[in-house]
């Protein structure tokens, strides 16, 4: 069974940087491109970034490039997320999500998200 | 505001159908890429439904369809349960830049 763990959210400052972390389990991690997605309260879902499944391929939507960097440790089936420069609009529920293929593809499993507020 | 344009609501009665279009361009949907649709429940992550070419993984109802005519798309709902009311979104792809991925503003889906 898949099963995706997001840990790392919390409270933070604006101006400041959080990393978040996705534990993964019951796939061949590196064998398939993961995303992030977030979502705002009572708002629909935003795509952040996404890898390859060798981590050599990152895509990041416009609002947060620059600040944040999506990698992922093979070795230990775990996704990140490093943010930096936060903004209360960055304040949401960050999903990580599994492709179903490295192509352009559905995501076919997510984690239960982890809250990030960004707030003085 | 979204790159792909739903419907914030639709309604229906118990056994009735529904449909949610989702409303793209020609950097997206009319780019040739496939629509995929998801649905989520209060309180809870995403579910895939359609899975592109109206593909519907394992578990997911024939109740539950997908189409895509050029810069749009369609889920419909047949014989609508009450367990069906939630909100569904429609992802795709867009060439600006290349490999983002774009979701709709969501439509929350009342059984009536």
């Amino acid at each position: 069974e898949v099963q995706l763990l997001e840990s790392g959210g919390g409270l933070v400052q604006p101006g400041g940087s959080l990393r978040l972390s996705c534990a993964a389990s019951g796939f061949t991690f590196d064998n398939y491109a993961m995303a992030w997605v977030r979502q705002a309260a009572g708002k629909g879902l935003e795509w952040v970034s996404g890898i390859s499944g060798s981590g050599a391929i990152t895509y990041y939507a416009g609002s947060v490039k620059g600040r944040f960097t999506i990698s992922r440790e093979n070795s230990k089936n775990t996704l990140f997320l490093q943010m930096g420069g936060l903004r209360a609009e960055d304040t949401a529920v960050y999903y990580c999500a599994k492709k179903v293929h490295s192509g352009l593809a559905p995501f076919d499993s997510w984690g239960q998200g982890t809250l990030v507020t960004v707030s003085s | 505001q979204s790159v792909l344009t739903q419907p914030p609501s639709v309604s229906g009665a118990p056994g009735q159908r529904v449909s949610i279009s989702c409303t793209g361009s020609g950097s997206n949907i009319g780019a040739g890429y496939d629509v995929y649709w998801y649905q989520q429940l209060p309180g809870t992550a995403p579910y895939l439904l359609i899975s592109g070419n109206n593909n519907r993984p394992s578990g997911v109802p024939d109740r539950f369809s997908g189409s895509k005519s050029g810069t749009s798309a369609s889920l419909v709902i047949t014989g609508l349960q009450a367990e069906d009311e939630a909100d569904y979104y429609c992802q795709s792809y867009d060439t600006s830049p290349s490999g983002s991925v774009v979701f709709g503003g969501g439509t929350k889906l009342i059984v009536l």
